[in-house]
């Protein structure tokens, strides 16, 4: 089936790093989505993204969407504690309306 | 805000047993999404809803249907439930047809 992978899928930083998760697709995705799931929590939508080359940010968070929309990364500048769990994106492939979710990268943050 | 209720948190059924997994949004939203997150796999769709008494397939359908009798409730039915079903499940609801709001999730264990 249609796959999205992300990388990596694990990361442990040292407060204050920066940290960066990479999405990857084989085909063009129409849009792709940020998701940030706390230890023990739900999944929270973070941002879309829908054009070729987007980039927003929302305060040290960064997320790109490259110019052949088949990959995405979303960037975390000096991290905190607070930043801690998992980043999962999720993209629509192939023209359907559909996500398909990468795996997840865990993030670990030592004060 | 948006408030997407799952009934149970946890829940252990047995082998065999017909169950329910209930989800109720409180915003009017037309799309409902319900998804199985299990460990190294990420979330995977079961079944999505952009209307009330539609359902459409989603990535693993199998062993599972739903029911949308009203807009705001969104079931899921493991007809005959397996051990290869024991997983977190997690409902969401949207304005858009991509989920933006996750329950907190019900972990099923069946044994």
């Amino acid at each position: 089936g249609q796959q999205v992978m992300q990388i990596p899928q694990y990361q442990h930083v040292q407060e204050g790093e920066d940290f960066t998760t990479y999405c990857n697709s084989s085909t063009t995705l129409s849009n792709i989505q940020w998701y940030k799931q706390r230890p023990g929590g739900h999944p929270v939508f973070l941002i879309q993204l829908v054009k070729s080359g987007e980039v927003k940010k929302q305060k040290r968070l960064t997320f790109q969407f490259g110019e052949a929309k088949k990959n995405s990364s979303l960037h975390i500048t000096a991290t905190q504690t607070t930043d801690v769990g998992t980043y999962f994106c999720a993209g629509a492939q192939g023209g359907s309306e559909k996500l398909v979710f990468g795996k997840g990268t865990k993030l670990t943050v030592n004060p | 805000d948006v408030k997407v209720t799952q009934s149970s948190r946890y829940l252990v059924k047995r082998t065999g047993e017909k169950v329910f997994l209930e989800c109720v949004q409180d915003m009017d939203h037309e799309n409902m999404f319900w998804y199985r997150q299990d460990p190294g796999l990420g979330l995977r769709l079961i079944y999505f809803s952009y209307d009330v008494k539609m359902k459409e397939k989603g990535d693993i359908p199998e062993g599972y249907s739903v029911s949308r009798e009203k807009k705001e409730r969104f079931s899921l039915i493991l007809e005959s439930a397996s051990t290869n079903q024991t997983s977190m499940y997690l409902c969401a609801s949207s304005f858009v047809r991509v989920p933006l709001h996750f329950g907190n999730g019900t972990r099923l264990t069946v044994t």
